[in-house]
């Protein structure tokens, strides 16, 4: 099946600083990928979409200065935390939508792993 | 745009009985009903999907309905296991619109042995 690798799957960083968050599709190309924040005990809530050679769409009340996205390649985005704060402590999860597979024919969404991001 | 509400939050089972859990969505547009199983600190997990144009699929244990006219779907869990025993997400998502998952609250699955 189709895989979508994330990392790192862990990083402490201090306050202040910023952090990259990696994911690639390893064996499909992805012209979207979706970047989810999930706190503990909730939900999973959509930051933002990535799109392949252009700008990312961000939901509201997300901060694009604050949640660089860059998604340079057809198999990678990445997700900057800028000037992390604690309040930025979270589990942090990408998805990738296999553009050459027909969504009649099924799931077309796969999941990364995972980066759990602590402030300190 | 699409919201979805999920019912109940919590959900407590004997073993060997069954679980059903359900979603509204609010978007007559949406046409792809996936259901994820979360364990802590892993990505969601893929169980059973359905799309629009059908109202009910089965896969094992699992089950999942589907009305569109009251826009609601559940997930049916038949004879439980401890090994169920997890946070389960519904989603919705129009296909043509970016193919944008919208998650419900989630549901906290106990299986009692």
């Amino acid at each position: 099946g189709a895989v979508v690798s994330q990392h790192p799957s862990r990083v402490i960083c201090k306050s202040g600083t910023s952090v990259k968050i990696e994911c690639r599709s390893l064996d499909f190309q992805a012209t979207t990928m979706f970047w989810y924040r999930q706190f503990p005990k909730q939900s999973l809530m959509l930051m933002a979409t990535s799109n392949e050679g252009s700008k990312a769409t961000y939901e509201q009340g997300v901060e694009k200065d604050k949640f660089l996205i860059n998604h340079a390649s057809l198999t990678l985005s990445t997700l900057t935390v800028t000037s992390a704060h604690p309040e930025d402590s979270s589990f942090y999860i990408c998805s990738a939508r296999d553009r050459d597979r027909e969504p009649s024919s099924g799931n077309t969404i796969y999941f990364g792993e995972g980066s759990w991001l602590t402030v300190v | 745009g699409e919201n979805v509400e999920q019912h109940p939050s919590t959900l407590s089972v004997q073993e060997g009985d069954s679980a059903v859990i359900k979603c509204t969505y609010s978007d007559s547009a949406s046409n792809y009903f996936p259901w994820y199983k979360q364990e802590l600190g892993k990505r969601p997990q893929l169980i059973i999907d359905i799309r629009s144009n059908v109202g009910e699929k089965k896969d094992q244990r699992i089950a999942v309905t589907l009305n569109k006219t009251a826009k609601h779907f559940s997930l049916h869990i038949t004879e439980t296991q401890p090994e169920d025993s997890a946070v389960y997400f519904c989603a919705a998502i129009r296909r043509t619109a970016g193919n944008k998952l919208t998650f419900g609250g989630g549901t906290r699955v106990l299986v009692k042995p």
